[in-house]
């Protein structure tokens, strides 16, 4: 089993849409929890941390559920401007060095 | 405010060529650093890693080498380049302590003929 694993997609969903993006992890241990989006041939930018109680950024919701040990990400109201490849970021704390794993992405196209 | 930089932004290179691509980090001190491959279509793959200057840790065996020889500066080399080492190239700094996110530089694409 993958450490990190995440639907590729593409999600192909109209302007205006809601969408959820689901990523699940393997370790147990992990500590912290984040989504990046990956613009085409472009570097990931953060795009939020993931808290254990749930967290909002504008049209960005990110949850974290440490029983079922998966994080998702909810878009409200796309844009076409949130195309894009959305990661997700797994984090261990390990001898003070933090062993991050990035999953493989999954992929949003939306359409006007 | 934090910066990075990583330079050059595309690279074209022989076959059997060497390799050497920068990454410097300003404004902020004892950073981790990182040295990530992209190739197309795929996830991130991590090279290396660095806690502190003259620390690296690899983890993929390769024909690569990082080496830090100041705090903020992080560099990525090869002897002899492969046509397996096309890729996107991108370096990454954070802080240390827990929770801490990565931050990316704009990436390096090199190209192998």
């Amino acid at each position: 089993r993958k450490e990190v694993e995440q639907d590729p997609g593409p999600f192909n969903v109209p302007e205006g849409a809601t969408v959820a993006f689901n990523c699940t992890y393997s370790n147990s241990a992990s500590q912290s929890f984040f989504w990046y989006r990956q613009d085409c041939r472009k570097e990931p930018k953060l795009l939020m941390s993931v808290y254990s109680s749930g967290n909002e950024d504008g049209r960005f919701t990110a949850q974290l559920n440490r029983a079922s040990q998966y994080i998702s990400l909810l878009i409200r109201d796309s844009k076409l401007s949130d195309s894009a490849t959305y990661l997700c970021v797994v984090n261990q704390v390990d001898g003070g060095y933090q062993k991050v794993t990035f999953g493989t992405g999954t992929k949003l196209q939306v359409i006007p | 405010s934090q910066t990075i930089h990583q330079w050059p932004a595309t690279l074209v290179q022989p076959v059997g060529s060497p390799l050497s691509l920068e990454c410097t980090v300003e404004g902020t001190s004892n950073p981790n650093l990182y040295w990530y491959r992209q190739a197309a279509g795929r996830g991130l793959q991590l090279l290396f890693y660095s806690v502190g200057i003259g620390q690296i840790s690899s983890e993929v065996p390769q024909n690569l080498s990082a080496s830090r020889p100041q705090d903020r500066q992080f560099i990525l080399s090869s002897k002899k380049l492969l046509l397996s080492d096309s890729g996107f190239y991108l370096c990454a700094w954070s802080r240390t302590g827990r929770s801490q996110p990565q931050h990316f530089g704009d990436g390096t694409r090199l190209s192998i003929l």
